[in-house]
């Protein structure tokens, strides 16, 4: 079946840091990629995809590669600032159906002056 | 800006209550999912549906739960009787296409059932 697992958080760091989410996944074939952000009090929003192998998804500074040898899709950010701080979701979309995304358990980012 | 709207944002009701929530998807989508979230269960996918037909509630108690999209601009999930293990923030997602890659959330409804 198809699921993701992502990176236990909370993770705390301080600004300018390094930053990496790790997500990993199973797939029944080949899945698009994504992660979400979600700020406080507000929905998730869409922060950067990838639709096939070796696709790097970037935005907003972040960026995730789809490596289909490690079925991995881990976010990275060069500099953290505390405007990052928010809970971050892994996901994916079954291509069989197109429609049916799963989830990660999201990891909470906080980021310190 | 095109967003999808929910109402209401915030809801506090009794258990045995009826709840009603509501979500317009962005006008041209044609899928539209309702997610619940909670700290202990996450992100839960509870019915989604694609030029207004459901394709898979399985996600959600059926005793109590129902979704439909009465038109368009409109879909509506229901709780009747609500349970206290129903409070939840419950999401609606719009998205075009088959494959519907990307969902465009809403702000969600916080709801707390005493």
């Amino acid at each position: 079946g198809n699921s993701v697992t992502q990176m236990e958080g909370p993770v705390t760091l301080s600004e300018e840091a390094f930053l990496t989410i790790n997500c990993t996944y199973t797939a029944t074939g080949y899945p698009s990629l994504f992660w979400y952000v979600q700020y406080p009090g507000e929905g998730l929003q869409l922060l950067l995809k990838a639709t096939k192998a070796d696709d790097k998804g970037s935005n907003k500074g972040f960026e995730a590669t789809y490596r289909k040898e490690t079925t991995s899709f881990h976010l990275e950010k060069g500099s953290v600032q505390v405007s990052d701080s928010a809970v971050y979701f892994c996901a994916l979309s079954d291509p069989n159906t197109g429609n049916q995304f799963y989830f990660g358990t999201g990891t909470s980012l906080t980021v310190i002056p | 800006d095109a967003r999808v709207t929910q109402t209401p944002r915030h809801k506090v009701t009794e258990m045995g209550q009826e709840v009603t929530m509501r979500c317009q998807p962005i006008l041209g989508h044609n899928t539209v999912f309702w997610y619940r979230q909670t700290m202990m269960q996450g992100l839960e996918l509870l019915a989604y549906f694609r030029n207004r037909a459901p394709l898979d509630d399985s996600g959600m108690p059926k005793d109590r739960f129902s979704a439909e999209m009465p038109d368009a601009t409109l879909a509506t999930l229901k709780i009747q009787p609500s349970e206290p293990r129903d409070s939840a923030v419950y999401f609606c997602a719009s998205g075009f296409g088959v494959r519907a890659h990307e969902q465009y959330f809403g702000p969600g409804t916080r709801l707390t059932v005493t």
